[in-house]
């Protein structure tokens, strides 16, 4: 079975310019989850998607990202215009599928290699 | 907000010897606890994950601990090896959700 994809593995932009970000997940897997991890801090979480449709984009900085799921399949995650503290890793994750239980359990999320994003 | 804590940040062991990393967590419905082991240059990967329903899970070398009351679960790595060498996260559920929070990560060294 394929691993999680990620495209670019490293992007090095100007500040004011535009990137973005591509998460191929394992095949099947509905559920695509973003985080992002600043040098030497926590991996945050960024958002997820069910098949196409955002569950939770709380974590998102704010609306200079956008990110895609079109056709529920891969997902892209624009940064436009890219700014100095934009820089870090950006993981994308995936998961089987949500058990619909009391309590809610997932499957494992399983992560892509990341991309590493430098604003200059 | 929640947040999840991990200590320490490193680690040094020499070959053979027991690591332990801790991570305590705020949100007191979190039912979920993975953790992931991040090799250098390599995307992370689950190692090890306990559910709120289980108190200790073992797999070889590997074990961890939940304390729900305080808050607090543990990895525990037996007989380190160098291979064992990586940067570990804990995580943590928000809630009743598959979202999860991670800890800042802990740095193993394992000396030959």
């Amino acid at each position: 079975e394929a691993g999680v994809t990620q495209f670019p593995s490293h992007s090095v932009i100007e500040k004011g310019q535009t990137v973005t970000l591509r998460c191929d997940p394992i095949s099947g897997h509905d559920n695509l989850y973003w985080y992002r991890r600043v040098m030497g801090k926590e991996i945050k979480f960024l958002l997820h998607f069910v098949k196409e449709s955002k569950q939770d984009e709380s974590g998102m900085p704010n609306n200079r990202f956008l990110a895609e799921r079109t056709g529920g399949t891969y997902s892209t995650l624009k940064v436009q215009p890219a700014e100095l503290e934009d820089s870090g890793v950006y993981f994308c994750a995936s998961s089987k599928r949500i058990f619909m239980t009391a309590p809610i359990r997932t499957d494992t999320q399983y992560f892509g290699p990341g991309t590493r994003l430098t604003v200059l | 907000g929640e947040n999840v804590e991990q200590h320490p940040s490193t680690l040094s062991v020499q070959e053979g010897d027991s690591a332990v990393i801790k991570c305590t967590y705020s949100d007191s419905a979190s039912n979920y606890f993975p953790w992931y082991k991040q090799e250098l240059g390599k995307r992370p990967q689950l190692i090890i994950d306990i559910r709120s329903n289980v108190g200790e899970k073992k797999d070889q070398r590997i074990a961890v601990t939940l304390n729900k009351t305080a808050k607090h679960f543990s990895l525990h790595i037996t007989e380190t090896q160098p291979e064992d060498s990586a940067v570990y996260f804990c995580a943590a559920s928000i809630g009743n959700t598959d979202k999860l929070i991670f800890g800042t990560g802990t740095r193993l060294q394992v000396f030959p």
